[in-house]
């Protein structure tokens, strides 16, 4: 049964540049979770989807963040413009709805470098 | 205040020590609790899921929740450095089980 797959696993990019990154969930989850984690801040949730609708976006840091989910088995999230502090690596997962908290099932992330 | 806290490590033990791990929550309201271990360049994977307090035992791993100390333990028997890796926390509410809030993590050593 396949994970949840994201790419690119590694991008290199210099600022100002648009970044886009890109998640197929587990096929039969109906909620997409965008993170990014870094040392310093650790795993933080960016904004997440149910039945592809975004439901909290709270965590999405500004302007320049962008998420959107076409459909159930595609989400993307852009950064335009990329800028030096967005360096991270950023995990999307994807859970079963139902009663109670789902566990989340997390791809092995993207590797973004701004240069 | 962060709502989850936890050691960062990192921790460094000898193959087959017993390794406790912790996590310290603020909301009463937590309920779920899980563990995750997430080993270098990869995704965090579910460990361990437990409901409300209590104990929960897979083979070398034990979940403990004490809801009335809000403390989360997780306890490796018989470590091996396979189990080398950064384990987080993490817990939600029944208001809203959707979004987990994490520990940032503590990284464990085993060495041989």
């Amino acid at each position: 049964d396949a994970g949840v797959i994201q790419s690119p696993r590694h991008e290199v990019t210099e600022m100002g540049q648009e970044v886009t990154l890109r998640c197929k969930p587990i096929s039969g989850h109906n909620s997409l979770f965008w993170y990014r984690q870094t040392m310093m801040r650790g795993l933080e949730l960016l904004i997440y989807f149910n039945n592809n609708v975004p439901i909290d976006d709270s965590g999405m840091p500004e302007d320049r963040f962008s998420a959107k989910m076409p459909n159930a088995s595609f989400s993307t999230l852009k950064i335009q413009p990329s800028e030096p502090r967005d360096s991270a690596v950023y995990f999307c997962a994807s859970s079963l709805g139902g009663s109670g908290a789902q566990p989340q099932h997390f791809g092995d992330g993207t590797r973004l470098s701004i240069l | 205040q962060k709502e989850v806290e936890q050691d960062p490590g990192p921790l460094s033990v000898p193959e087959g020590a017993i390794v406790s791990l912790n996590c310290t929550y603020s909301n009463s309201a937590f309920q779920y609790f899980m563990w995750y271990r997430q080993y270098s360049r990869k995704g965090p994977e579910l460990l361990m899921y437990t409901y409300s307090s209590g104990n929960k035992e897979d083979g070398r791993f034990t979940a403990q929740v004490d809801k009335s100390s809000k403390y989360i333990s997780l306890f490796i028997r018989d470590s091996q450095p396979s189990d080398s890796a950064t384990y987080l926390c993490a817990m939600s509410a029944p208001y809203n089980t959707d979004k987990l809030i994490f520990g940032t993590g503590t990284r464990l050593q085993v060495f041989p």
